[in-house]
């Protein structure tokens, strides 16, 4: 069955540096969710969006947008990248019951 | 607003031994329950889910979890652990749809149990 994918897995950035991360839901699945887990952490909630539009907001810096395109999948854009950015990012998605959502892989991201 | 506490961070257990991961959770409306796994350096998978019915819930891998409303508590258990199934596991809350608020679908986690299985 098709899963969540992720893109990238992997990213390395620079201080103050931009990094866009990229969720594919799977078919049929209208609603996204992103997660940020620290280390040693349990995840923690950003954003989630239903139908394109931003359903709900969690603890994300203001230095994070993040939208819903037409096909459903999201990006969560990251500017200004602090050293404790560095994390690793899940995406969520749910089919419109949203009672169960299915993660990714995740993207790992590490600042330097 | 809900909040999730694993009773236990880290639980080491022989194989072939009895587990139970204990999940108590705190909510002013209903909620549904989840536990999911994560294997290291991956992504969280779900292991079960309580939506409404049986308070008894089984989910993949042998493991199976029971809702007790009255101590607000979704402990996990397994009757028999493999060396496979070291990992951690997180139990997480979401409130029921008709429950109201504006946090429909947002999972609050629990700090995780990061089980190991010893030979």
């Amino acid at each position: 069955a098709a899963g969540v994918i992720q893109s990238p897995r992997h990213l390395i950035k620079e201080k103050r540096e931009t990094a866009t991360l990229k969720c594919y839901p799977i078919p049929r699945h209208d609603t996204v969710y992103w997660y940020q887990q620290g280390p040693g952490q349990d995840p923690q909630f950003l954003i989630s969006f239903y139908e394109k539009m931003q359903s709900d907001k969690g603890s994300i810096p203001d230095r994070f947008s993040a939208q819903q395109f037409s096909d459903y999948h999201s990006e969560l854009n990251m500017s200004s990248l602090e050293l404790g950015d560095s994390a690793l990012y899940f995406c969520a998605s749910s089919s419109t019951s949203w009672e169960t959502q299915y993660f990714g892989p995740g993207t790992r991201l590490l600042v330097l | 607003a809900q909040s999730v506490t694993q009773l236990d961070s880290q639980v080491p257990v022989f194989e072939e031994a009895p587990v139970e991961l204990r999940c108590n959770y705190s909510s002013s409306v209903s909620v549904y329950l989840f536990w999911y796994v994560q294997y290291p350096n991956q992504g969280l998978q779900l292991l079960l889910k309580y939506l409404s019915g049986s308070t008894l819930v089984k989910g993949i891998n042998g493991f199976e979890a029971e809702f007790n409303k009255s101590q607000t508590s979704f402990h996990l258990r397994k009757p028999s652990v493999h060396i496979s199934d070291t990992a951690e596991y997180f139990c997480a809350v979401t409130p029921r749809a008709n429950a109201g608020g504006t946090s429909y679908g947002k999972l609050t986690f629990g700090q995780g149990t990061i089980l190991t299985v010893h030979p």
